[in-house]
């Protein structure tokens, strides 16, 4: 199957700083790529949709100028938290669609 | 709208019985349900999916899984359970005309196996 791959797996950063997460699809071209949140013991829930080439689309209740979202090219998409804060710790997954979407291992964020 | 339920937030089987995670959903439109399996700290991994024709599904690893539209349901089944399959596993749901699009996952279910 596809592959999707995250960088950082994980990191830990102080309150205020920010902390940027790279999604790449490593061997198909993705136009649109998905970010999703998920706490501990939690489902996964949807933040933005990222679109190559154009604005992400947040999904209702996500700051957007708190979690920026770059879709630099058909296989890279960036999230940027901004300003972290400790209820920002969380785990952020990635995933990129074919036919199916293709999960990306996900980043573990801690904030201090 | 699409939404998705799991009956249950935890289950727990015996290693070699059989293994039956309880998923319901709804859609305004025809959906694509799909399975996925979470091992801690780790991306999800499809297990199996439904798109149309035959409504029973084989997965990886033994899983299989029903879709029946007049109980809206979707459940996940394993005849004889392996303790490497204790893990998160989540039930989603896509409206079929939106190729590609955002999924919509239930709360998951633990699976734990017993020696």
């Amino acid at each position: 199957g596809a592959v999707v791959s995250q960088h950082p797996s994980w990191v830990i950063c102080k309150s205020g700083t920010s902390v940027k997460i790279e999604c790449r699809s490593l061997d198909f071209q993705a136009t649109t790529m998905f970010w999703y949140r998920q706490f501990p013991k939690q489902s996964l829930m949807l933040m933005a949709t990222s679109n190559e080439g154009s604005k992400a689309t947040y999904e209702q209740g996500v700051e957007k100028d708190k979690f920026l979202i770059n879709h630099a090219s058909l296989t890279l998409s960036t999230l940027t938290v901004t300003s972290a804060h400790p209820e920002d710790s969380s785990f952020y997954i990635c995933s990129a669609p074919i036919d199916e979407q293709f999960f990306g291992p996900g980043t573990r964020l801690t904030v201090l | 709208a699409q939404s998705v339920t799991q009956l249950g937030s935890h289950v727990s089987v015996s290693e070699g019985a059989l293994v039956l995670l309880r998923c319901n959903y709804s859609s305004s439109v025809p959906p694509y349900l799909f399975w996925y399996v979470q091992y801690p700290n780790q991306g999800l991994q499809l297990l199996l999916k439904y798109t149309t024709g035959a409504t029973l599904v084989k997965g990886i690893n033994g899983f299989e899984a029903e879709f029946k539209k007049s109980e809206t349901s979707f459940h996940l089944t394993k005849p004889s359970a392996h303790m490497s399959d204790a893990a998160e596993y989540f039930c989603a749901v896509r409206g079929s005309y939106n190729q590609g699009g955002k999924l919509i996952f239930g709360q998951g279910t633990e699976l734990s196996v017993k020696p």
